[in-house]
């Protein structure tokens, strides 16, 4: 009954890999969006979608790459990973896109360690 | 300077103790503020969320806001070691780029309540 899910939980690679990371909802929410959290635990937003419609991004490296094939599911691609990368990447979704203060449901995230 | 910012502690208490976390903003277009609670290698999760100057109160929790002074406060009465954990102050923003609603986050306080 997992509302928010991320796959994997963890990833460890290589400077230079491309990898990407799997989000899904399960609560019926139009909205998604990928945050990264650094080693400061400070959180900012990436990018989001509604209903399969890139709608936010937030001055992110080209090397992203988001990907939603239906409104349940949230994608992201990194391709030629860099040390600045490893973080915590956490997914979320909320209701609607245009309701003021909607609040967002957050995964699990993913820890990525680029070495 | 971020727009919304937080000491990030650690903030170190006992059981039982009054708890007082802060948040400091710089935009004061900003009308809404929440809480978010994070656990250790958890997602963040709603805790309380308000509009207006004043108190709100839920359970052991009050969210206190001061528009004046752009200052918002959280206080936890009889704090309990489960509200250890990192807690973040969001608003939700306009993106720049293409206006829809987005959360900005202050960089979260980290709390350790002692038995």
């Amino acid at each position: 009954d997992t509302a928010v899910s991320q796959t994997p939980k963890y990833l460890v690679t290589q400077m230079g890999n491309d990898k990407s990371i799997k989000c899904e909802q399960n609560l019926g929410h139009d909205t998604m969006y990928w945050y990264k959290q650094d080693s400061k635990k400070f959180l900012k937003i990436m990018f989001s979608y509604n209903n399969k419609e890139l709608i936010i991004n937030e001055t992110v490296p080209n090397r992203f790459s988001p990907k939603s094939p239906d409104k349940a599911h949230l994608n992201l691609h990194i391709n030629s990973l860099e040390l600045g990368d490893s973080a915590v990447y956490f997914c979320a979704s909320s209701p609607k896109v245009d309701r003021v203060g909607e609040t967002q449901y957050f995964g699990p995230g993913t820890r990525l360690l680029v070495l | 300077q971020k727009e919304v910012e937080q000491d990030p502690g650690p903030l170190s208490v006992p059981e039982g103790a009054i708890v007082s976390l802060n948040c400091t903003y710089s935009n004061s277009a900003f009308q809404y503020f929440m809480w978010y609670r994070q656990y250790s290698r958890k997602g963040p999760e709603l805790l309380m969320y308000t509009y207006s100057s004043g108190n709100k109160e839920d359970g052991r929790f009050t969210a206190q806001v001061d528009k004046s002074s752009k200052y918002i406060s959280l206080f936890i009465r009889d704090s309990q070691p489960s509200d250890s954990a990192t807690y973040l102050c969001a608003t939700p923003w306009a993106s720049e780029n293409t206006g829809f609603q987005k959360l900005v986050f202050g960089t979260g306080t980290r709390l350790l309540v002692s038995p």
